[in-house]
């Protein structure tokens, strides 16, 4: 199985620093197709995870820009320009290029 | 507006079977691959099975193979997950996802 390793665990953060979670891959998450299945969401204190990014760097429409995903094969950044108070939670990076998908143990950013 | 909505969980002692269901709405749900998701309380996520837009594939991690099966009634837009055999450490809160959308989550306790 691909193990998603993710630091650092947690991130105490004010609102308007930025942040940077990584997210390294025990193989590579380049498929077959071309396209790398690195995805990351986000799941807010007591809600369901939401979509940010797909295929490592493609943000959803409703995603602020001020998020940004980068890397390829093992390596991978999750990126928040500056936080804001709604971006508070926990994040998961999740490969759907091998089965079985397997996600990253989770980066809990909060306010400092 | 693009719905998943689970139903189905519940209390259950091991050993003994539960069906989740998962409604969708506000898509065809024929087109698209289908996945849940579980979440043990307080811990990360956990790719549980998916199934292809026919049904005409499933795939499992180990941990559940052999005793959960996903489903689908393309013409209900319905997802399912018969859990057969449960554990102790199947407690968790079950999503039903797209993918890039994800239900609200719906809890099974597996206990005496």
């Amino acid at each position: 199985d691909v193990v998603m390793t993710q630091t650092p665990v947690s991130l105490s953060l004010a609102i308007g620093q930025p942040a940077s979670i990584s997210c390294k891959s025990s193989q590579s998450l380049l498929g077959t197709s071309g396209k790398t299945f690195l995805n990351w969401i986000l799941q807010r204190p007591g809600q369901s995870p939401k979509r940010l990014i797909y295929q490592v760097s493609k943000l959803y429409s409703e995603v602020p820009d001020r998020f940004s995903g980068s890397g390829s094969e093992t390596e991978f950044t999750l990126k928040i320009s500056r936080v804001e108070a709604e971006d508070l939670g926990v994040y998961y990076c999740w490969q759907g290029t091998h089965f079985p998908q397997t996600f990253g143990g989770g980066t809990k950013l909060e306010l400092k | 507006e693009v719905q998943l909505v689970e139903s189905g969980g519940g209390l259950v002692q091991p050993g003994r079977s539960l069906k989740l269901s998962c409604v969708a709405s506000g898509f065809t749900f024929n087109n698209y691959w289908m996945t849940w998701i579980r979440q043990a309380p307080g811990k990360g996520l956990e790719w549980v099975a998916s199934i292809t837009n026919t049904g005409g594939s499933t795939y499992y991690p180990d941990s559940v193979k052999g005793r959960f099966t996903i489903s689908r009634d393309n013409a209900k837009s319905t997802l399912y997950l018969q859990m057969n055999s449960l554990r102790s450490e199947d407690t968790a809160t079950y999503y039903c996802t797209r993918g890039e959308v994800w239900g609200q989550g719906v809890m099974v306790t597996v206990s005496s």
